[in-house]
């Protein structure tokens, strides 16, 4: 059974571009969550989305935005990126959302704003 | 707003010795769990403890949970070079996860 799938895995951006990062879920999970790890702030919550719909969000301004689409995928995209951005991006899925669900997690994409 | 808490933030320890590795929380959940992860790499599930009292063994790491106490150890037992990682607990908080600050564990010769 494939795992959860991110991409791209490296990206070097320059400040004030945008970011898109993508997240394919096991097969059969309907919910995907993302976190931001930085040495500084550890692992925090982005937000979760289920069936296509923002479920919970955390404590990120709006540059930062996602989606889901019908067949669970996700994205989540960061615009006007600032030094403070460059991050390892962790895409979780789960069977349910919310946190009765075990999380499994993909490989990350890690970004580096220059 | 739930808070989660590892101590100790490092861990360096011979092979062969035990070790514990704790995780407190600020509010009350009936869910908590570990997680391993390597440099470079994701986080792997290890343990999911769901009810108080709970306790979970696999290989050299058991895990348990008092959610009286608002507290999980993860015990280390005759380490080995391979149990070299950084360990996360993950509290649950109604509709998200909540992560400790992770341990970084070193095992050395």
């Amino acid at each position: 059974k494939a795992g959860v799938t991110q991409t791209p895995r490296y990206l070097i951006k320059t400040r004030g571009q945008q970011v898109t990062l993508s997240c394919s879920p096991i097969s059969g999970h309907r919910s995907v969550s993302w976190y931001q790890q930085t040495p500084g702030q550890g692992l925090q919550f982005l937000f979760e989305y289920f069936s296509e719909t923002q479920r919970n969000k955390g404590n990120f301004p709006g540059r930062f935005s996602g989606r889901q689409f019908s067949n669970s995928r996700s994205e989540m995209n960061v615009s006007t990126l600032e030094l403070g951005d460059s991050a390892l991006y962790l895409c979780a899925s789960s069977l349910v959302y919310g946190s009765t669900g075990e999380l499994f997690f993909g490989e990350g994409s890690r970004l580096t704003v220059l | 707003e739930l808070k989660v808490e590892q101590n100790p933030l490092f861990l360096s320890m011979q092979e062969g010795k035990n070790y514990t590795i704790y995780c407190n929380y600020s509010t009350t959940s009936d869910r908590l769990y570990w997680y391993r992860q390597d440099p470079g790499k994701s986080l792997e599930s290890l343990f999911v403890l769901l009810s108080n009292g709970a306790v979970k063994q696999e290989g050299r790491l058991m895990a348990s949970l008092d959610t009286k106490a608002r507290l999980s150890t993860l015990h280390i037992t005759a380490a080995v070079h391979d149990l070299s990682a950084t360990y996360f607990c993950a509290v649950g908080n109604t509709d998200k996860l909540i992560f400790g600050t992770g341990t970084r564990l070193q095992v050395f010769p």
